[in-house]
């Protein structure tokens, strides 16, 4: 089993729709949570960490649920320029070494 | 400057050639990391530095050689290199110690390598 894992994607939506993605991750030590995102053949930026409590910016909310090992990311009022892949990343465990999901691809379409 | 710099962004050479890749962060971080990844793949981690040390090597060939003279500087020293390793090779560097929220990961803009 992979230690972290995504929705494989790609997600087509229209500009203005809510989407969701998921993440789980197998390694119950694992402390700090985040979503990044990756643009094409650019570097993965941060999109946002993700706190036990749940947190929102803007049109992003991210949960974590710490029992079954999930985290969420929802999307709400999709622009255009939401359009790129979506990166669970774990960290915590022996090394505290940040852990990447494979990545979900997002096109928002006019 | 600011964030993390990585030099050249692009490179092209050939399987006999020896070259290297160049990181420099300007935020304070102690951990530096390389990962590679390759065309619709997901992000391998390949070494990492904390303080100045390596804690970690992937199982990395040996071609491909780290070297951290000091918390703000990585290289990826690269010789005999195959077509297959041929990918982004991104540089990040981030605190170490406590996993927290605040403790991010920040990427450089890469290296795009071409191996002939």
């Amino acid at each position: 089993r992979k230690e972290v894992e995504q929705d494989p994607g790609p997600f087509n939506v229209p500009e203005g729709a809510t989407v969701a993605f998921n993440c789980t991750y197998s390694n119950s030590a694992s402390q700090s949570f985040f979503w990044y995102r990756q643009d094409c053949r650019k570097e993965p930026k941060l999109l946002m960490s993700v706190y036990s409590s749940g947190n929102e910016d803007g049109r992003f909310t991210a949960q974590l649920n710490r029992a079954s090992q999930y985290i969420s990311l929802l999307i709400r009022d999709s622009k255009l320029s939401d359009s790129a892949t979506y990166l669970c990343v774990v960290r915590g465990g022996r090394g505290q070494n940040f852990v990447f999901g494979p990545g979900t691809r997002l096109s928002v379409l006019p | 400057e600011t964030g993390v710099t990585q030099t050249p962004r692009h490179l092209v050479m050939g399987m006999t050639n020896k070259k290297s890749l160049k990181c420099e962060q300007h935020l304070g971080h102690n951990a530096m990391y390389w990962y590679k990844q390759s065309a619709k793949k997901p992000l391998e981690l390949m070494f990492v530095y904390n303080f100045k040390e390596q804690t970690e090597n992937n199982s990395v060939p040996s071609r491909f050689s780290p070297e951290c003279p000091n918390s703000s500087h990585l290289f990826l020293h690269l010789h005999t290199l195959q077509p297959e390793d041929s990918a982004l090779y991104l540089c990040a560097s981030s605190q170490a110690g406590t996993a927290s929220g605040a403790n991010v990961l920040t990427f450089g803009a890469g290296s795009r390598l071409t191996v002939l």
